[in-house]
């Protein structure tokens, strides 16, 4: 079984600040996992994904994410807020079965809220 | 290069009434999951299809049913709509090929289709 968890619905952040975005998963398997963005009624966008090639994954946007297997996380972080971060974020966690069959299973999602 | 397309971006329906969701997926890609996304809440993995067949299936009723087309289109059909229905369903394309499944099959979303029912 697999499942993550996105800890915090809503975060808010100065413009300019720190953004940290937490998510732990679960997994049988070492999983591949992603970060996507929401902005309001729009479909999900593809920050990053890890897929074991490095630990240290850098995505769109100046975001990148860690994957610590001994901590089972996936934190997303980018060093400086800018206003147009300020959408929903979901971490994913992917299994691969035999046929090619893909299991994808969604956080909760975290809110971001940048405050001028 | 097109993304995933998806059609109608906004309908709103009749409880008991059925709809059919459409979606198209990108270049390249032979493999579409639809996902339901209620509001406040993650997405949901309703089924997959690959090769004109349902691969998987989430925990949905059977009123949710799809079809997938040669040229790797597919369609979401929901009967006897409820009120819980409403929802943004997303369409998600990937690739099943070998080369691709070693980077994870990355799932590229579509903008969803925006489903009011009343």
């Amino acid at each position: 079984a697999q499942s993550v968890t996105q800890l915090g619905s809503h975060v808010s952040v100065s413009e300019g600040a720190l953004v940290l975005l937490r998510c732990n998963y679960s997994s049988s398997v070492p999983p591949y996992l992603f970060w996507y963005v929401q902005y309001p009624n729009q479909g999900l966008q593809l920050l990053l994904k890890y897929t074991s090639a490095a630990t240290l994954v850098k995505g769109i946007n100046g975001f990148e994410a860690e994957f610590k297997k001994s901590e089972t996380s996936f934190h997303l972080t980018k060093p400086s807020a800018h206003m147009s971060d300020a959408a929903e974020y979901f971490c994913a966690v992917s299994l691969l079965f035999s046929g090619g069959y893909q299991k994808v299973t969604f956080g909760t999602g975290t809110k971001l809220q940048v405050i001028p | 290069d097109a993304g995933v397309t998806q059609s109608p971006t906004h309908l709103i329906k009749t409880r008991g009434q059925q709809v059919t969701l459409r979606c198209s997926p990108k270049s390249g890609h032979d493999t579409v999951s639809w996902y339901q996304q209620a509001l406040g809440q993650g997405p949901q993995f309703i089924f997959q299809y690959y090769e004109e067949e349902e691969r998987q299936r989430g925990n949905f009723p059977d009123r949710f049913s799809g079809h997938q087309f040669p040229n790797y289109s597919s369609e979401l059909n929901v009967n006897a709509l409820l009120l819980g229905d409403s929802a943004l369903f997303l369409c998600a394309s990937s690739s099943n090929s070998i080369r691709d499944r070693g980077t994870g099959n990355t799932i590229y979303f579509g903008e969803g289709s925006w489903l009011t029912v009343v």
